[in-house]
């Protein structure tokens, strides 16, 4: 298994600019998530889904939109980049155990962004 | 808001030593976990308590969760140049379908 897998690693936005940060699981994991690591700071959750086609917003949502059509894939789409967005994005999934809780997360190499 | 504090937010200590590294908070959790960065890779998991006063050991590391489930540690034996990087804690209370994460420890232990 490939685990999570996310891209691409580096990527230079300018002001204002769009795109999409990609992840895949393949563990067939119901609960995705994605996160914003700042330097030397720990991980500020943005979004999270519970299964394909459910979202919900996490601690810092704003200048960021998702989209979970399928179990496997939760790109992460960020319009207008700003300056305030440069940092590490990490995205992550989740299994339920037997009594309905989730619980060990297991995160992707990650994707560096730069907004200039 | 559940907020998770780690202490210290730096150490710097030379190997064969011996550290301990805190994550408290007012809130009780159902389940904490502790995890370890490197560099330029994503968290990896190396332990969860669910039950207040369980220990769990992980070769030279030690996880204690506290009684009340408000705070946990993680001692290190005889610190290693590969026990270096950032580690996480994290907490789930019983109704929250997410983690709320620590700022982190980053530990460097020099040869």
């Amino acid at each position: 298994n490939a685990g999570v897998t996310q891209t691409p690693k580096f990527r230079i936005l300018k002001i204002g600019q769009s795109m999409t940060l990609q992840c895949t699981q393949d563990m067939n994991h119901n609960y995705m998530y994605w996160y914003r690591q700042d330097p030397g700071m720990g991980l500020k959750l943005i979004y999270y889904s519970v299964g394909a086609g459910i979202t919900d917003k996490g601690e810092v949502p704003n200048g960021y939109n998702v989209s979970r059509s399928t179990t496997e894939d939760f790109p992460l789409r960020l319009e207008l980049a700003a300056p305030s967005q440069t940092s590490v994005y990490f995205c992550a999934s989740s299994y339920l155990n037997s009594r309905g809780e989730s619980y060990e997360q297991y995160f992707g190499p990650g994707t560096r962004l730069t907004v200039t | 808001t559940q907020l998770l504090e780690q202490s210290p937010q730096f150490l710097s200590i030379q190997e064969g030593e011996n550290l301990t590294v805190y994550c408290n908070s007012s809130s009780v959790f159902s389940s904490l976990q502790w995890y370890r960065q490197e560099p330029g890779e994503g968290p990896v998991l190396l332990v969860t308590v669910v039950t207040g006063g369980e220990v769990k050991k992980l070769k030279r590391l030690t996880f204690q969760f506290g009684d009340a489930r408000k705070d946990s540690s993680l001692h290190i034996t005889a610190a290693q140049p590969g026990d270096t990087g950032l580690y996480l804690c994290a907490g789930k209370s019983g109704s929250a379908r997410q983690l709320t994460f620590g700022s982190g420890t980053q530990l460097t232990v020099l040869p």
